[in-house]
């Protein structure tokens, strides 16, 4: 158990919907960080927040935006979903940004678009 | 940009030594990093190496080259539960600002009896 969360586990939804994946970073950790996972892709870096601000974006669509709260959790909202959007979507945390800071990723959220 | 190469799949026999190399292309390099993953789970931090050299951990080895922009993993005695798919991850960034990791598609090692 790495201690970051993430709920749901599984999401089954349809084209055209919107949803909202969480992430509680682990205790002390100011920096959360979104990756996509498909089976035809390897782990793919959506996005970085560090205590609250947007740090590093990749290659996250427009469709899908994220935001850190006060308490240091993580939304990740998707937009106008389509089939292409099913994933694994994990979070990770690190203490910091500096050089050394091993992500301790949480368990992810399988996201079924039918 | 950003390129990292790994092998798709390996295979090894319980008990034996393997080593998975993965090379890359990146800009702002600071560190390269390997992960473990089960299929359909989180993947978990095997080793981190910022300097030219080996580092060691128990059964596994990591080794970096900045030069040549290569590194390998090396796993020792083999277990069956090694089966998994091993991540080669560059850290890019300037400064310090940030510590997004740009991943390689993995390597699947399967472990035979």
């Amino acid at each position: 158990d790495s201690g970051v969360t993430q709920t749901p586990k599984h999401l089954i939804t349809a084209t055209g919907q919107r949803v909202t994946l969480r992430c509680s970073p682990r205790s002390g950790d100011l920096s959360v960080y979104w990756y996509q996972q498909s089976l035809d892709q390897g782990l793919q870096f959506l996005i970085q927040y560090y205590n609250g601000e947007e740090r590093a974006k990749g290659n996250i669509l427009e469709r899908f935006s994220a935001q850190q709260f006060p308490d240091l959790h993580s939304e990740l909202n998707l937009s106008s979903l389509e089939l292409g959007d099913s994933a694994l979507y994990f979070c990770a945390s690190s203490v910091g940004v500096g050089q050394g800071y091993e992500q301790y990723f949480g368990p992810g959220t399988r996201l079924t678009v039918t | 940009g950003q390129n990292i190469d790994q092998p798709t799949e390996m295979t090894a026999t319980e008990g034996a030594i393997v080593q998975i190399n993965c090379t890359y292309q990146t800009s702002g390099f600071n560190g390269l990093f390997w992960y473990q993953q089960h299929a359909g789970e989180a993947p978990t931090f095997l080793s981190y190496n910022v300097l030219d050299g080996l580092e060691e951990k128990g059964r596994f080895s990591s080794f970096l080259s900045r030069s040549k922009g290569y590194s390998y993993l090396l796993l020792k005695e083999l277990q069956m539960k090694d089966s998994a798919s091993y991540l080669c991850a560059v850290r890019a960034g300037y400064g310090g600002a940030t510590n997004k990791l740009i991943f390689g598609t993995g390597t699947l090692l399967a472990v035979q009896p």
